[in-house]
């Protein structure tokens, strides 16, 4: 069975702290793909990212990175210099063979 | 880059009736994907449908609950059916641009559905 695990509910930084979210998920399947998404207050679902777990690099986007590592089963995104705006709840998601799950998400808030 | 409306973006219905939400899309699309929201919960997908197929639903969704229309590439339809207070969610239509590098995936603005 698959499942995702984003252990912190909920996180507060001061505006341009760094902050790490993490993911850690558990499959079978030897190809999936894992994904982040972001939820504004606002309430409209962003894409951020969709990686291939044969695809072990990391990725860096701007501000955002993602720390991809099979060996932990973990895929976790980082904020560097945070800002306001990216006050949300991200949440972390795996696709397999059999169907696509999300974490639970975790809500970040940022202070300025 | 695609974008999303959907319609209505919030209903209050009655248990018993049902409602259909419309999800259009600005581009043409081969995979349109239906998910559900719960109140303060993550998201779940109900259902991947194809144009010219049947929809395929996913574990502990039924196409007699939940049916879907895929008419053509850019528009489909979710009916919630016989609706009960649990149906009350935020109904989220998605679409994916790209199936390999790039690719993206973009989602509408939602239904929220509140049934009593």
């Amino acid at each position: 069975a698959q499942k995702v695990t984003q252990a912190q509910t909920e996180i507060s930084v001061v505006e341009k702290e760094d902050v790490t979210l993490d993911c850690v998920y558990e499959t079978r399947d030897t190809t999936y793909y894992l994904f982040w998404y972001k939820q504004p207050p606002s309430g409209e679902l962003v894409f951020l990212i969709r990686r291939n777990s044969f695809d072990e690099q990391n990725e860096i986007s701007g501000r955002y990175s993602w720390n991809f590592q099979k060996s932990t089963s973990s895929f976790n995104f980082t904020i560097t210099a945070s800002q306001v705006v990216d006050s949300a709840v991200y949440f972390c998601a795996l696709s397999g063979d059999d169907k696509i799950i999300f974490g639970k998400g975790t809500r970040l808030h940022i202070l300025p | 880059s695609a974008v999303i409306s959907q319609k209505p973006s919030r209903d209050i219905c009655q248990r018993g009736t049902s409602l259909t939400i419309q999800c259009q899309v600005d581009s043409q699309v081969t995979m349109m994907f239906w998910y559900r929201q719960q109140p303060g919960q993550s998201l779940t997908l109900i259902a991947t449908a194809n144009q010219g197929s049947e929809a395929t639903y996913e574990s502990g969704f039924v196409i007699d609950k939940f049916p879907i229309s895929r008419p053509n590439l850019t528009f489909s339809t979710l009916t919630v059916s016989n609706m009960s207070p649990e149906d009350s969610s935020i109904y989220l239509c998605s679409v994916e641009v790209g199936t390999g590098i790039p690719y993206e995936q973009y989602f509408g603005p939602g239904t929220r559905l509140t049934v009593t």
